[in-house]
């Protein structure tokens, strides 16, 4: 199986300040990565799909880069709204997902 | 709009079959590309993919579960199901249920069911 490795595990940022998010794969999985964000005590909700398209509704302070092994999630102008634990989901081969990203605000 | 909705036994006791129901709307899984996968999530932790089923009847299970686990659909009923076999206390989770584009994509959840294994 693909294994995916997030980082950091957690983080805590100030209002309007730019998050980075990586995610790292065990072999290149080809842009066939996903982000998710997960608010406390809902269901995950589908930010980033193939590395970099934003999925409809989703604010364009959140953005999605990188290729072969290597993957990021930037959020610009950090909102209130943003805190989360956010995933990220590769697809090149059976899903499997990163450990995970736990966002508070400073 | 697409909606999902699990549904389970809350509890159970180990070495049981789990059984639980996604009901669905806004999508038929008989439509070309249209599938449902299965993922569940302990308490505090991560995500963990178990199965996907799509609208030609494929399906295909989580390699490090997969003689556990079944999935199945009732088109007609915009229902899918999930069982798995020989429950122990590692099963209890969270369990949702996904509308699933044909590369693997999640793009809507269910709100959860939570099970709990335990005697």
């Amino acid at each position: 199986d693909i294994r995916m490795t997030q980082s950091p595990a957690s983080l805590s940022a100030s209002l309007g300040e730019t998050v980075n998010i990586e995610c790292l794969a065990s072999e290149d999985i080809y842009s066939d990565l996903a982000w998710y964000q997960q608010k406390p005590g809902k269901s995950p909700q589908l930010l980033i799909y193939n590395a970099n398209s934003l999925q409809n509704g989703v604010p364009s302070r959140f953005s999605g880069s990188g290729s072969g092994t290597q993957y990021s999630l930037k959020i610009n102008s950090l909102q209130s709204e943003d805190v989360a634990t956010y995933f990220c989901q590769q697809y090149n081969n059976y899903p499997t997902f990163g450990g995970g990203t736990k966002l508070e605000l400073k | 709009q697409v909606t999902l909705k699990e549904s389970g036994p809350g509890i159970l006791q180990p070495s049981h079959t789990l059984s639980l129901t996604c009901s669905f709307s806004g999508f038929s899984l008989s439509t070309y590309g249209m599938g449902v996968s299965w993922i569940r999530q302990p308490s505090g932790k991560g995500l963990e993919w178990l199965a996907s089923i799509w609208w030609n009847g494929n399906t295909y299970n989580n390699p490090s579960l997969k003689s556990r686990l079944t999935v199945s659909k009732d088109t007609s009923n915009n229902q899918a199901f999930l069982k798995v076999t020989s429950v122990d206390t590692a099963d209890t989770a969270t369990y949702y249920c996904a509308h699933t584009l044909s590369w693997d994509v999640m793009d809507a959840w269910g709100q959860g069911a939570s099970v709990t294994v335990s005697s």
